[in-house]
């Protein structure tokens, strides 16, 4: 089965400085994966996947992702972030044979960005 | 756009009550899912389902049934209210990308 790790439980970010949030998952062949953002009592949003192809990935709100299958890696970044980019990111991974898809999530990095 | 609701965004029971929470999608997705969601531990499956009336034990089950009787609406019933599940639940539906609901914020007391 598949797992995910988001190492950092928490991020604290100066607003105009750059954001890298971490996530590692272990599967055996390529999976699918996604990032979500969640604002304070709000659902998931997609900021963008990968399901093949180009291994950079470009997403809503400035941020992109790049999938490394050398490192099992899918690391979210954002050149410079704005204060409404504090919230609650969660890396999920999907099994490319599962016809359902079902994801596995990380328990998410908490980002606060100060002035 | 892709439209998920949720029936309630806040609720409050009693201990042993019956709870519904209900989601509806306007996509035509075949597969809708339940999740609880708790600090520190993501997003947890509690049940998912593929097709009208079929329906998938996920990860944490215990304490939950789900109904299916139309494509578009996915309900998760507690039975009977436990404290334990003082959770934010949300709903998700797919085709190949899960979106998700707002959520439900459920206090059980």
């Amino acid at each position: 089965a598949q797992s995910v790790t988001q190492p950092d439980i928490h991020i604290t970010v100066s607003e105009g400085a750059s954001l890298e949030l971490r996530c590692n998952y272990s599967y055996g062949a390529t999976p699918y994966l996604f990032w979500y953002v969640q604002s304070p009592g709000q659902g998931l949003q997609l900021l963008l996947k990968y399901f093949s192809g180009d291994t950079l990935v470009q997403g809503i709100k400035g941020f992109e992702a790049e999938f490394k299958r050398s490192q099992s890696s899918f690391n979210l970044r954002k050149p410079s972030v704005h204060w409404s980019d504090a919230a609650e990111y969660f890396c999920a991974v999907g099994e490319t044979t599962d016809s359902w898809g079902k994801l596995q999530f990380g328990a998410g990095t908490q980002v606060v960005v100060t002035p | 756009d892709v439209k998920v609701t949720q029936s309630s965004r806040y609720l409050v029971k009693r201990t042993g009550e019956k709870v519904f929470l209900e989601c509806v999608q306007d996509m035509d997705h075949e597969n809708m899912f339940w999740y609880r969601q708790d600090p520190g531990l993501g997003l947890r499956l509690i049940y998912f389902s593929y097709d009208v009336k079929m329906k998938e034990k996920g990860d944490i089950p215990e304490g939950y049934s789900v109904s299916r009787e139309k494509k578009e609406r996915f309900s998760l019933i507690l039975e009977s209210a436990s404290t334990n599940q003082t959770s934010m639940y949300l709903c998700a539906s797919s085709k190949e990308t899960q979106y998700f609901g707002p959520g439900t914020r459920l206090l059980v007391l």
